[in-house]
């Protein structure tokens, strides 16, 4: 994938988790934004960050997202149960000239 | 409210064509792109490319050349992929979703609930 993720990142009940994503110059170097998706088990991708750091309504605030430079995070606050699932990074690549995912990163709850 | 419904799992053999149907309510269709997504077994998101809801223009992202087919019935608020000879390769969910900014260029809300096609001899 164009933008990098870890494949996996985990955490208790209550703890803060961040994901990271991280571009390049043709994608989180230009003034395109990132965007965070969750997909629960099953499910189809949900929209939880826009515009890097904007909240959908009826998304907890739990969930937050910030950007600098060529990478990006998603961070998660008080952990519930519920959090389990995979969460992929989005922007836009001006080389290929097209949208570009993260290759996404397992949340497990413990 | 904005909805995008997709039609069911598809069971193809190779070298079949198989269409995936996406009817968007709740806001006016010609007003917001459409993007497609691949997602295949246990495999990221994969964007697909997009389609001019108001010119009817599909612009394919790279490697969803010449097998696949965008295309829209604005009378019915629907939006179409078209995947010709069919490859086991081909075998993955596909996602439509609501494009905000047009090109892919901005973020996707909201996205169908998917399609599974299966492609199998």
């Amino acid at each position: 994938s164009v933008l990098t993720q870890p494949p996996s990142v985990s955490g208790a009940p209550g703890q803060r988790v961040t994901i990271s994503c991280t571009g390049s110059s043709s994608n989180f170097g230009t003034n395109y934004d990132v965007h965070w998706y969750q997909q629960l088990p099953g499910t189809a991708p949900k929209l939880l960050i826009y515009g890097n750091n904007n909240r959908p309504s009826g998304v907890p605030d739990r969930f937050s997202g910030s950007r600098s430079g060529t990478s990006a995070s998603l961070a998660i606050t008080g952990l519930q149960a519920e959090d389990e699932a995979d969460y992929f990074c989005q922007s836009y690549d001006t080389s290929l000239r097209g949208s570009i995912f993260g290759g996404g990163t397992k949340l497990t709850v413990l | 409210q904005v909805q995008l419904v997709q039609s069911g799992s598809e069971l193809k053999k190779p070298g079949a064509s198989v269409k995936v149907s996406c009817r968007a309510s709740g806001y006016t269709f010609n007003t917001y792109a459409m993007s497609w997504v691949r997602q295949a077994p246990g495999q990221g998101l994969e964007w697909m490319g997009w389609i001019n809801t108001d010119t009817g223009k599909p612009t394919y992202a790279q490697g969803f050349t010449g097998r696949f087919v965008f295309s829209l019935d604005t009378y019915v608020s629907t939006a179409y992929l078209q995947i010709t000879s069919l490859k086991a390769e081909d075998s993955a969910i596909y996602y439509c979703a609501r494009d905000l900014l047009g090109f892919g260029g901005g973020w996707f809300d909201p996205w169908g609930q998917g399609t599974l096609v299966t492609v199998s001899s």
